[in-house]
C-alpha cells in the first residue's frame, strides 16, 4: 500500500533557483527517506531523517520532517540542470523492515 | 556502480518462456528486496529477505518465484508472465533497519 505521497506531482524551474518537494505519509514510523532515480535508472538514496528528528542537511539538500502532521520536505538549493530527475520519499514504518514508496516528483531544471 | 549489481540489463519474454533475474551484492548488507516499478505508479515492494530468510510477500503471483541462497545473491524466477507484467524491476539491498537503501540499476522486463 502507498504510504508517501509527494507534491507536487511535477515541478518545472529555472537553474539556480530553489526546488521544495513535499511528501505526506499515513502511519507512525521509523524514519523518512528521500531518493532520487534518474530516468529508467535506479534509485540513488539521498538523505534519511530519523523520527526524533526535525531537520537535517547534505550539501545542497535540507530535509524536515513534522510527525504531529506527518509531513516532511526536501529543499533542493541553488538548483542545476543536473538535479533533473525523479524524487521519492520513502517512510520505513515503526514495525518490519521495508521501506514504502511515494509516487514520486518529476523535477526539470531548466538551463 | 552503486555496489549491487543486476542482469540482464534488458530481458524480452513470451508468456511462457521461463527466465531468471540476478542480483548481487557485496556490500555486507543483510536484507535484499524486490521491488516492481511500473509506468505512473509507485514503487511496489514484492519481497523481502533478511539473512536469506523471506520475511515479507506482498501478496505477489506465483509466477513470479523468489530465490535467495545466501546474503550476497537475490533471484527472480519468472514463468508464465503476462505482458502487464513488463516494467523495471529493481533490487536492493540495506544493511539493517534506519539505515539507506542501495538500489542496482534494475532489469527493464518486456513481456510480449
Amino acid at each position: 500500500s502507498q504510504q508517501g505521497e509527494e507534491d507536487p506531482q511535477a515541478l518545472s524551474i529555472q537553474e539556480g533557483e530553489n526546488a521544495t518537494m513535499n511528501c505526506s505519509y499515513k502511519t507512525s514510523i521509523n524514519n523518512l527517506q528521500w531518493y532520487r532515480q534518474n530516468s529508467g535508472r535506479g534509485l540513488v538514496h539521498l538523505i534519511l531523517i530519523r523520527s526524533n528528528e526535525r531537520e537535517k542537511h547534505s550539501g545542497r539538500l535540507r530535509v524536515t520532517l513534522d510527525t504531529s502532521k506527518k509531513s516532511s520536505s526536501l529543499l533542493i538549493t541553488a538548483s542545476r540542470a543536473a538535479d533533473t530527475a525523479s524524487y521519492f520519499c520513502a517512510t520505513e514504518t515503526e514495525y518490519g523492515n521495508k521501506l514504502v514508496f511515494g509516487a514520486g516528483t518529476i523535477l526539470r531544471v531548466k538551463s | 556502480e552503486t555496489g549491487v549489481t543486476q542482469t540482464p540489463r534488458h530481458l524480452v519474454m513470451g508468456m511462457t518462456n521461463k527466465k531468471s533475474l540476478k542480483c548481487e551484492q557485496h556490500l555486507g548488507h543483510n536484507a535484499m528486496y524486490w521491488y516492481k516499478q511500473s509506468a505512473k505508479k509507485p514503487l511496489e515492494l514484492m519481497f523481502v529477505y533478511n539473512f536469506k530468510e523471506q520475511t515479507e510477500n506482498n501478496s505477489v503471483p506465483s509466477r513470479f518465484s523468489p530465490e535467495c541462497p545466501n546474503s550476497s545473491h537475490l533471484f527472480l524466477h519468472l514463468h508464465t508472465l503476462q505482458p502487464e507484467d513488463s516494467a523495471l524491476y529493481l533490487c536492493a539491498s540495506s544493511k539493517n533497519r534506519d539505515y539507506g537503501y542501495t538500489f542496482g540499476s534494475g532489469t527493464r522486463l518486456t513481456v510480449v
